[in-house]
């Protein structure tokens, strides 16, 4: 009964070669999140779509990018990785934004990115 | 800025032990706070949410309590066991006009049978 899914769950790439994650939710959530995760670390807010609506972090790199095509699937898209973009990225729903975030959020099981 | 600390960074118990993580927040003004758990590999999962009313709340073996004037929470584990081993991650969200929740680092526990 998978909620938010990720895919793959592991993905390699080389240093520069673009790479594309995908989240898909079977919620119908208003709200879905990307965060980076690196080792011991807190997951850290990249940005979020509140419906099409689209909120960057002001210090997530240009390198980032993502698209919502729909309600269900959001893509992360990694235009040039770098070595110290190695790291668990983090797919996460919620119903919606939530006045003072008592909004659950939902997390997906996370894609590993490994680059070369 | 918000912040959220959490010690220990890590923790290792016997299997049956009873063990307490702890967060201290500077999240103002204050919503709400949840503990989540993080198996390796895996995504966060809630674990329990508390307001700033609510000092005390239970889920299974896991009780979380709530200081809202110390700005501290714990999270206490009784009877641990093998499937508890984890990293356990506080989570503030603040009333102040950003829903976005700030989150601590985690507490590694591994369980050892």
């Amino acid at each position: 009964d998978a909620m938010v899914i990720q895919n793959p769950r592991y993905q390699v790439t080389q240093f520069g070669k673009p790479v594309t994650l995908s989240c898909s939710q079977t919620l119908n959530h208003n709200v879905m999140y990307w965060y980076q995760q690196k080792s011991s670390q807190a997951p850290k807010l990249l940005f979020h779509y509140y419906d099409k609506d689209f909120n960057n972090e002001a210090d997530t790199p240009d390198n980032f990018q993502s698209r919502r095509p729909n309600t269900s699937f959001c893509f992360l898209d990694i235009r040039s990785p770098g070595l110290g973009d190695a790291a668990m990225y983090l797919c996460a729903t919620s119903r919606d934004r939530g006045q003072w975030g008592q909004e659950t959020q939902y997390f997906g099981p996370g894609t590993r990115l490994l680059v070369l | 800025k918000n912040q959220v600390e959490q010690s220990p960074q890590s923790l290792i118990i016997l299997e049956g032990k009873n063990c307490t993580l702890q967060c201290n927040y500077t999240v103002s003004p204050f919503s709400n706070l949840r503990w989540y758990k993080q198996d390796t590999g895996r995504g966060p999962v809630s674990l329990t949410i508390m307001t700033f009313s609510e000092n005390t709340k239970s889920n299974g073996r896991y009780t979380a309590t709530l200081d809202a004037d110390t700005k501290q929470s714990s999270l206490h584990i009784t009877a641990s066991q093998l499937s508890d081993s984890a990293s356990y991650i506080c989570v503030v969200s603040g009333s102040g006009g950003s829903y976005i929740p700030t989150f601590g680092r985690g507490t590694s526990l591994i369980v050892h049978p």
